[in-house]
């Protein structure tokens, strides 16, 4: 149990253009999910927090209009990168929790490697 | 504010030696604690995650950790390394609350020689 899904597993886009990666939950209902992004030989960074139904919190420092996150239901959550350039390059990881306890265990998607020309 | 350690970025063992890696945390009450292993390119696994109770916590893939309150450590060990447990591991730090944020640490990359 417990499985969280990205897709696309690998992308590739042009300079400019929008990218719109999906992470699922798929035998539990993910009350939040998270938006994680990696660097080459780097520690997982905190973009922002997620909520069904609601509007994602951003950490410090990331550019909210750029990177969208969309919680539109309980197994689905979407994060678009607006406008990508070369710099947006990276690993993004989301994970996803089931919540209801005191600490709720988030469970990793396998991540989406963004290659932007 | 809360951060994680992990003071060595790369470790190399030879296969069937002992394995160590270290954690060290910042927080203010007793945390939860995680460690988790990630392949190339791939996503994070749960290796093992310390909550409340004994501080000798059990994983899988014959993984343990200790948590040090004193030390403020929360080290990873393994008695005999396998050449297919060469990877990066992350010690993470949970916090109280609604958000359930992680913090992690920087990694430190695990090489097994033959």
């Amino acid at each position: 149990g417990a499985v969280v899904s990205q897709h696309p597993s690998r992308v590739i886009c042009k300079s400019g253009t929008s990218v719109k990666i999906e992470c699922r939950s798929l035998d539990f209902q993910a009350t939040t999910m998270f938006w994680y992004r990696q660097f080459p030989k780097q520690s997982l960074m905190l973009m922002a927090t997620s909520n069904e139904g609601s509007k994602a919190t951003y950490e410090q420092g990331v550019e909210k209009d750029k990177f969208l996150i969309n919680h539109a239901s309980l197994t689905l959550s979407t994060l678009t990168v607006t406008s990508a350039h070369p710099e947006d390059s990276s690993f993004y990881i989301c994970s996803a929790t089931a919540g209801g306890g005191s600490y709720n265990e988030q469970f990793f998607g396998p991540g989406t490697r963004l290659t932007v020309l | 504010a809360q951060s994680v350690t992990q003071p060595d970025i790369h470790i190399t063992v030879s296969e069937g030696a002992s394995l160590e890696l270290r954690c060290n945390y910042s927080y203010g009450a007793t945390p939860y604690l995680f460690w988790y292993v990630q392949s190339p390119g791939q996503g994070l696994q749960l290796l093992l995650k310390y909550f409340s109770g004994d501080t000798l916590v059990q994983g899988i893939k014959g993984f343990e950790a200790e948590f040090k309150r004193s030390q403020s450590s929360f080290n990873l060990r393994k008695p005999s390394v396998h050449w297919s447990d060469a990877a990066e591991y992350f010690c993470a730090v949970g916090a109280y609350g609604a958000t359930n944020k992680l913090i992690f640490g920087t990694g430190t990359l695990l090489a097994v020689q033959p």
